[in-house]
């Protein structure tokens, strides 16, 4: 079980803002630890979305926004599009467990 | 292209042994750190395995120390994952993707379109 938990699922309608939170502890986020999202489709390869807690990568819309805050971190995607129906990981390193860890996994429905 | 190919995956009796490959292309190989992440099925994502540039520092998940082995081969832009002792636990389909970042912070921005293994009997 992954030590970064996030909602099973989140759903919103198109153009409306859903949030992923992303919690942790002292050992990951809480330590300054940097989180990163990632969105995935079933049968792809997952993509980068957000980078160092808020950074987006170059072609990724600034529909998606990241934050970080304690021992948690969320992403916010604003104007939800059908094509953004998918899972979302965040992920950060953990200093217990001296390794990469991915949160729970999160899967977006637009209604 | 830009891209990660992995290959290798196959079905693997309990106990038994497989290795996977990465080719790279696009880029300069050797200046980055590649990483194997796996997704059992129905679950997350869940990392197993890294390497640095210069393949002089090996990590593992403790879920898999002492059974994988990461490589690097530098002049030929592969990594390879030697896997051994596997069990039912270890079905997954395997991704080996890019690390970028600071030592601690790095994250992954490309992947592989993953390789599966299946340990059965």
């Amino acid at each position: 079980q992954s030590v970064l938990t996030q909602p099973p699922s989140v759903s919103g309608a198109p153009g409306q803002r859903v949030t992923i939170s992303c919690t942790g502890s002292s050992s990951n986020i809480g330590a300054g630890y940097d989180v990163h999202w990632y969105q995935h489709l079933p049968g792809t390869a997952p993509k980068l979305l957000i980078y160092g807690d808020s950074n987006r990568p170059a072609g990724v819309p600034d529909r998606f926004s990241g934050s970080k805050s304690g021992t948690s971190a969320s992403l916010a995607v604003n104007g939800l599009q059908a094509e953004d129906e998918a899972d979302y990981y965040c992920q950060s390193y953990d200093n217990s467990l001296s390794g990469y860890v991915f949160g729970t996994g999160t899967k977006v429905t637009v209604l | 292209e830009v891209q990660l190919l992995e290959s290798g995956g196959g079905s693997v009796q309990p106990g038994g042994s497989l290795r996977l490959s990465c080719a790279a292309s696009g880029f300069t190989f050797s200046r980055y750190a590649i990483n194997w992440v796996r997704q059992a099925p129905g679950k997350g994502l869940e990392w197993v395995s890294a390497i640095s540039a210069s393949g002089g520092g090996t990590y593992y998940a403790d879920s898999v120390k002492g059974r994988f082995t990461i490589s690097r081969d530098n002049s030929k832009n592969t990594l390879s994952l030697q896997m051994n002792s596997l069990s039912a636990e270890d079905t997954a389909v395997y991704y080996c993707a890019k690390g970028r970042g600071g030592t601690y912070n790095w994250y992954f921005d490309l992947w592989g379109r993953g390789a599966l293994v299946t340990v059965s009997s």
